[in-house]
């Protein structure tokens, strides 16, 4: 059964602690992307991803990295740089970047300690 | 449970009825436009998109109409029931760019 996989489902981070959280996909697709959902706000793109070896800066990109060392998997990386990480972070993934819908995990909810 | 749903705009129907959610639309260059549905604690779940080139696209129990001069869209679900419960939001593609979100709208149904 194909689709996307996030975990931890929760999270906690220390201050001045690193976290990663991890997104696999089965779908064989090329394309995959991080968002942050705060309440009330719609979905905003932190880092995204084309093909594998290669991604690119969203919008809300400070504070966070990322690696595409495998067409599957997409780790994001939430560093002690971001100060207001608490959130809901979704992961997806699209067949090719732009023009195709995006299908989505079932998240990872950070909180701090 | 997730909190993704506070402060949204809430359409609340009877069960049985028919629901109507709308979505303006920012950017007249968009040329795709996709519906979600998204449960609490869950990521959102693909529903039904629609291309430039059409006005009108219909999948099971839901329809979704495109309105380009005034940039609108919405999305129709016929016979609603408890399970359709959910915020539902949009999201326009414009040509080799990404996908923009809207905010959302939660649908409450009452039996």
């Amino acid at each position: 059964d194909g689709g996307i996989t996030q975990s931890p489902k929760y999270l906690f981070r220390k201050e001045g602690q690193n976290v990663t959280l991890s997104c696999e996909q089965n779908l064989n697709h090329d394309a995959m992307y991080w968002y942050r959902q705060d309440p009330g706000q719609g979905l905003r793109l932190i880092y995204y991803s084309q093909i594998v070896n290669d991604f690119q800066k969203g919008d809300i990109a400070e504070g966070y990295s990322v690696s595409r060392e495998k067409k599957e998997s997409f780790p994001l990386t939430v560093t002690s740089a971001q100060k207001n990480p608490t959130a809901f972070y979704l992961c997806a993934s699209s067949i090719t970047f732009s023009n195709q819908p995006q299908h989505f995990g079932d998240g990872t909810r950070l909180s701090i300690l | 449970g997730e909190s993704v749903g506070l402060h949204l705009p809430t359409l609340s129907v009877q069960e049985g009825d028919n629901s109507i959610i709308n979505c303006a639309y920012s950017n007249s260059a968009s040329d795709y436009f996709i519906w979600y549905k998204q449960e609490s604690g869950k990521g959102p779940q693909f529903i039904i998109d629609i291309r430039s080139n059409m006005d009108k696209r219909q999948g099971q129990r839901v329809t979704v109409l495109l309105n380009k001069t005034v940039k609108h869209l919405s999305l129709q679900i016929a016979a609603t029931q408890p399970g359709d419960s959910a915020v539902y939001f949009c999201a326009e593609n414009i040509p080799t760019d990404k996908l923009i979100f809207g905010t959302g709208t939660r649908l409450q149904v009452f039996p």
